[in-house]
């Protein structure tokens, strides 16, 4: 089974909807790092989160990391059509963020 | 603007050959790693280095080695290429002396081994 899972695989939203992605650990992380990757290409960073119950935002962008530090949530707000692509988490089980561990990813629409 | 380059965007090779995925970073950073992505199984670890010649398997290291002569530079090698081996590979780089700091990532390659 998967270490780190993520809900759900695939998103179709319609534009100026919001939208929740979860990824859920089956055990404690150090680090919780979401990225997203636009079709066929790599990965960028979006936000990193280290402490219980902590809460970043970028632009429309919201993620958060529960109190236990095994579930995170990425909140997209009037979802636009840039916001398309898939979204991955990336568990540090190490401390040392020399490694991490992906989730199987989520792939956002955003119709017009 | 930091960099991660990989030396292809796209690569078709045959059965049996001998390819080499290059990787090269601006950062200084220590670490680096090779993935792989296929769908429905997101990124698996394939080799990281956290150090010049240093080296350690990851979660699916069969079918690959790598090479990391310089710091800046992180070569991933298929010995005897196969079709499962078909797949996006990623690269990505890490300072170790910032602790918890975030992955930066090459725009990956698209192999296709026929």
């Amino acid at each position: 089974s998967q270490e780190l899972e993520q809900s759900p695989q695939s998103l179709i939203v319609q534009e100026g909807k919001n939208l929740t992605i979860n990824c859920t650990s089956s055990k404690t992380l150090y680090g919780l790092y979401w990225y997203k990757q636009k079709y066929g290409e790599g990965l960028i960073f979006l936000m990193m989160l280290q402490k219980g119950g902590e809460e970043k935002s970028h632009e429309k962008i919201t993620a958060k990391l529960d109190e236990k530090k095994q579930q995170s949530s990425l909140h997209i707000t009037a979802s636009q059509p840039s916001h398309a692509g898939i979204y991955l988490c990336g568990a540090d089980y190490t401390g040392t963020a020399s490694k991490l561990t992906f989730g199987t990813g989520t792939r956002l629409q955003v119709t017009l | 603007d930091v960099k991660v380059t990989q030396s292809s965007r796209y690569l078709v090779k045959r059965t049996g050959e001998k390819v080499f995925l290059e990787c090269v970073q601006d950062m200084d950073h220590e670490n680096m790693f090779w993935y792989r992505q296929d769908p429905g199984l997101g990124l698996r670890l394939i080799y990281f280095s956290y150090d010049v010649k240093m080296k350690e398997k990851g979660d699916i290291p069969e079918g690959y080695s790598v090479s990391r002569e310089k710091k800046e530079r992180f070569s991933l090698i298929l010995e005897s290429a196969s079709t499962n081996q078909t797949s996006m590979y990623l690269c990505a780089s890490s300072s170790r002396d910032r602790g918890h700091t975030e992955a930066f990532f090459g725009q990956g390659t698209r192999l296709t081994v026929v």
